[in-house]
């Protein structure tokens, strides 16, 4: 089945305790990105990666850092977490070619800092 | 700047017509999608029109006007599991890979 794994689902953990968040696709696609959805602020992009060894800040990368060593897998770090990075996460994933294919999202990691 | 406005709530009833208006700004315009989102879940893809006029899927239908920067959702016989977030968002830029501007989202809850 074409999808988008995240991992984990659910995350609770302190401030400054290092944590990454997993991301793979199995659909080849070129194009992965991360975003984070917050009430009354919609889905705003954290990173993004065009293909392999190549990734770009989006709108909200202060705090983040993201690989992309394969094709397949994009994970998202947050070195020293913090309480404004409580969010949801999605990361997402579309082919390259055809300016009509929709991105394929992750079912959502749930993240709290306290 | 990039802006994508979309009212952020809206009720109907079960078995009525509910239109949900998108108007956009943005530098570039390759297309508008329209997503579907239960609380907590992942986005997951309705239509995508790139041009003017209106796209027919089922109980779902989605318009575009590229002269006015508007589109629409119509959401036809409501049911119950209908309800959730709808979220337009625009592609500025020509490739596929490139990121979709999203609007905050309306959500939209239906009674029987």
């Amino acid at each position: 089945e074409a999808q988008v794994t995240q991992n984990p689902r659910y995350l609770i953990t302190v401030t400054g305790k290092k944590l990454t968040v997993t991301c793979s696709q199995n659909m080849n696609h070129e194009y992965m990105s991360w975003y984070r959805q917050d009430p009354g602020l919609g889905l705003r992009q954290i990173y993004y990666s065009m293909n392999v060894e190549v990734t770009d800040k989006g709108d909200v990368p202060e705090g983040y850092k993201v690989s992309r060593k394969e094709k397949r897998n994009f994970p998202l770090i947050l070195e020293s977490p913090s309480p404004n990075q409580t969010s949801l996460y999605f990361c997402a994933s579309s082919p390259q070619q055809g300016a009509g294919s929709p991105l394929h999202f992750g079912n959502g990691t749930r993240l709290t800092v306290t | 700047g990039q802006n994508i406005d979309q009212p952020t709530e809206m009720t109907a009833t079960e078995g009525a017509i509910v239109q949900i208006n998108c108007t956009y700004q943005t530098s570039g315009f390759n297309g508008l999608f329209w997503y579907q989102q239960h609380a907590g879940e992942a986005p997951t893809f309705l239509s995508y029109n790139v041009l003017d006029g209106l796209e027919e899927k089922g109980r779902f239908s989605s318009f575009l006007s590229r002269s006015k920067g508007y589109s629409y959702l119509l959401l036809k016989e409501l049911q119950m599991k209908d309800s959730a977030s709808y979220l337009c968002a625009v592609r500025d830029l020509p490739q596929a890979g490139t990121a979709l501007i999203f609007g905050k989202g309306t959500t939209l809850s239906v009674s029987s």
